[in-house]
């Protein structure tokens, strides 16, 4: 079964930490993502990347950064965290344009 | 810009009824159109999809219907049951070269025995 895989499923970090958030897919999929999901906001892009090494923003990038050093991992960076990046993070990944995404669970970070 | 606009809920249904959620999007280009569903607790999961005019995607007894026309693809299943409590999404392909999806805000569900 394919799979996305997010190395927490709940974190606690306190103000002005560095962040890393781990997105590993076992597809062999191109194009990954990085969105933040907040209650009556819906789902806000952060990060993309259509192939290694290659990144574009989204709708959301400030106080985020993101690799892709290897094609099946994509990271993001909190690089000072801010209570305003409590959220719940959702890693996905697809083949290409019209197939769907696959999720992750889901990491469910809180800034304290 | 690209955009989905869904309805709004909380929508909430006994057992066996009928479910429709609308969706609309926005026409630019030649987007494929997806239905999300989010369990309680859970990520998200592809439900049905279609990438063209006229298509219809189905899974699960659910099924939306691509029409260019009304710029529409809302979501029906003939008889909801209690496990479809859950929040579904309107999600539109990028198109083109384009690689985002553009999600609708979400509809939360809540089927009632």
């Amino acid at each position: 079964d394919v799979k996305v895989t997010q190395s927490s499923r709940y974190l606690v970090k306190r103000t002005g930490e560095k962040v890393f958030l781990e997105c590993v897919q076992d597809m062999d999929h191109e194009n990954m993502f990085w969105y933040r999901q907040d209650p009556g906001l819906g789902l806000r892009l952060i990060y993309f990347s259509y192939d290694v090494k290659m990144k574009e923003k989204g709708d959301i990038p400030e106080g985020y950064s993101v690799s892709r050093e290897k094609k099946e991992r994509f990271s993001l960076i909190l690089e000072s965290a801010s209570t305003n990046q409590t959220s719940m993070y959702l890693c996905a990944s697809r083949r290409g344009q019209t197939y769907g995404y696959t999720f992750g669970s889901g990491t469910r970070l809180t800034v304290v | 810009g690209d955009s989905v606009t869904q309805m709004e809920g909380p929508v909430t249904l006994s057992e066996e009824a009928f479910l429709t959620i609308n969706c609309t999007y926005t026409a630019t280009g030649y987007p494929s159109l997806f239905w999300y569903v989010q369990y309680p607790g859970e990520g998200l999961q592809l439900l049905l999809k279609a990438t063209k005019a006229d298509d219809k995607g189905s899974n699960k007894g659910f099924e939306a219907t691509y029409r260019k026309e009304t710029t529409s693809f809302h979501l029906e299943k003939g008889s909801v049951q209690v496990s479809d409590s859950a929040v579904y999404f309107c999600v539109r392909g990028g198109g083109g070269s384009n690689y985002k999806l553009t999600f609708g805000k979400g509809t939360l569900l809540t089927v009632n025995p």
